[in-house]
C-alpha cells in the first residue's frame, strides 16, 4: 500500500491564480480530510469528506473547493490564490470519521502564494 | 472553543537525554487526548493516545499521563535517540467525537 500520496511536495503561485492539491489513498478509507498548517497554530480543518459524493466544511473553508467523486480521491482547489493561503497543506484518511485518531497523513504540499 | 497548546520549540537535546514537552487543554467534558509524530519528508502518525483521565498512553519509549486536575498531557522519554528527531503534535478529540483539535507542533532536534 502506497498510503496517503500528495502531489505537488511543493508549489509557488501568483496571486489570483488557481491550482489544484491532490490526494489519493489506497487504503479504501471512507473519510478524508484536508488541513492546514501555519506557524504557531495547529492543524485546522479545511474540507473533509465522509464518503464518495459527500463533502462538508471545516473550520477555514474560505477560499477553497472539493469534491469527491470516487473513494480513492479528494482533491482541494484554489480558485483565486491569495498570500493568505500560503501554507503547509496535509491530506489524512481514516476508515471511518470516528477513526479520525488513527488517521493517516500525507507528507504535506508546502504552498507559496506570492 | 476547545484548545490545545504546547511549547512550540525548537527543543534541542542530547542523546539520552530526558525529554518532556509540555501540552495543555481547553475543552468541556471528557476529552480523548493524542500524541502524533511527523518525522522529517513523512505525514503524521499517532504515537499514543489517553481516552479517559489517569489513563497513561505508551509507545516507543514515551508516555503521556492524562491529567484532568491540571487539563494536561506532557509527552515524556527518559533516553532520547537521535532518531527521535521530528515534530509532536498534541491533539484531543472532543466529547462527542466530532471535534479534533491539533497544538501547533513541537519540533524536536536530537544531537549526537
Amino acid at each position: 500500500n502506497a498510503g496517503v500520496t500528495q502531489t505537488p511536495k511543493f508549489q509557488v503561485l501568483k496571486t489570483g491564480q488557481s491550482m489544484t492539491l491532490q490526494c489519493a489513498q489506497d487504503m479504501n478509507h471512507e473519510y478524508m480530510s484536508w488541513y492546514r498548517q501555519d506557524p504557531g497554530m495547529g492543524l485546522r480543518l479545511i474540507h473533509y469528506s465522509v464518503g464518495a459524493g459527500i463533502t462538508d466544511q471545516g473550520e477555514v473553508p474560505n477560499g477553497y473547493n472539493v469534491s469527491r467523486s470516487t473513494t480513492e480521491d479528494f482533491p482541494l482547489r484554489l480558485l483565486s490564490a491569495a498570500p493568505s493561503q500560503t501554507s503547509v497543506y496535509f491530506c489524512a484518511s481514516s476508515y471511518s470519521n470516528l477513526a479520525r485518531e488513527t488517521q493517516y497523513f500525507g507528507p504535506g504540499t508546502r504552498l507559496l502564494v506570492l | 472553543g476547545d484548545s490545545v497548546t504546547q511549547m512550540e520549540g525548537p527543543v534541542t537535546l542530547s542523546e539520552e537525554a530526558f525529554l518532556t514537552i509540555n501540552c495543555t487543554y481547553t475543552a468541556t467534558g471528557y476529552p480523548s487526548l493524542f500524541w502524533y509524530v511527523q518525522y522529517p519528508g513523512e505525514g503524521l502518525q499517532l504515537l499514543l493516545k489517553a481516552t479517559k483521565a489517569d489513563d497513561k498512553g505508551s509507545n516507543k519509549g514515551f508516555e503521556a499521563t492524562y491529567r484532568k486536575e491540571t487539563t494536561s498531557f506532557h509527552l515524556e522519554k527518559g533516553s532520547v535517540q537521535v532518531s527521535d528527531s521530528a515534530v509532536y503534535f498534541c491533539a484531543l478529540r472532543d466529547n462527542y467525537g466530532q471535534n479534533f483539535v491539533f497544538g501547533p507542533g513541537t519540533r524536536l532536534s536530537v544531537l549526537p
